[in-house]
């Protein structure tokens, strides 16, 4: 199974963007890369995912690197509500199933 | 549309028991997946159900079962309960199943085993 690798943590201040990164170097041709968050006290909720090209939607951006070893989600404008932790996964082929690692625990300043 | 509901949102067993879990899909997803989360572990899969049947399974004991039914309305149970099944367990659903699917999950179910 493909692995990524997130820092643990990443701090920002609120109206700022934040760029999280996410490292996938044996990411296979058909993987996708999929991001969900975890705020507190809720079940995770899926954010966006994308395969090579970079894609947008009304929550975020995603950046993938031409290689597709790594991949950035972008929060154009964070606000408070976006502090959670955010998980980089590549789901299993013909499997439903989600391998979540440790993520990346994004605090938000007022 | 309604989201993933979860029942009960909390629960307080004691060493030995056994338990029963609810998980509600959206309306036309027929494919629900179960994951257990803790301090120490994290997030971790347990099983997917699609079409009543068990599709996948995760690494635990056989202690933790669970079952689909003919509306995709599933059930997770846990026999013998320890302690260290204290957790936070999540049912989510997507539309088949597909790697590529989304899933929606739940707000969870808290179990405490005392």
């Amino acid at each position: 199974d493909a692995k990524t690798t997130q820092p643990n943590s990443m701090e920002s201040n609120e109206e700022e963007p934040v760029h999280l990164p996410c490292n996938h170097s044996t990411i296979s041709g058909t993987d996708y890369i999929h991001w969900y968050r975890q705020l507190p006290s809720q079940g995770p909720e899926y954010v966006i995912h994308g395969l090579t090209s970079n894609v947008n939607n009304r929550m975020a951006s995603l950046a993938i690197a031409e290689d597709r070893k790594s991949s950035t989600l972008i929060l154009h404008r964070a606000t408070l509500r976006d502090a959670a932790v955010y998980y980089c996964i590549l789901p299993i082929q013909g499997a439903q199933k989600l391998v979540f690692g440790q993520g990346t625990r994004l605090t938000i300043n007022p | 549309k309604a989201g993933v509901t979860q029942t009960p949102r909390y629960l307080i067993k004691t060493r030995g028991q056994q338990v029963t879990l609810s998980c509600s899909p959206i309306s036309g997803h027929r494919s629900v997946s179960w994951y257990q989360q803790t301090p120490g572990q994290g997030l971790q899969f347990l099983f997917e159900y699609f079409s009543e049947t068990q599709r996948n399974k995760g690494n635990f004991p056989g202690r933790f079962s669970g079952r689909q039914f003919s509306n995709s309305r599933s059930e997770m149970n846990v026999s013998t309960l320890e302690l260290g099944d204290s957790a936070l367990y999540l049912c989510a659903s997507s539309l088949v199943g597909r790697s590529t699917d989304t899933q929606y999950f739940g707000p969870g179910t808290r179990l405490t085993v005392l």
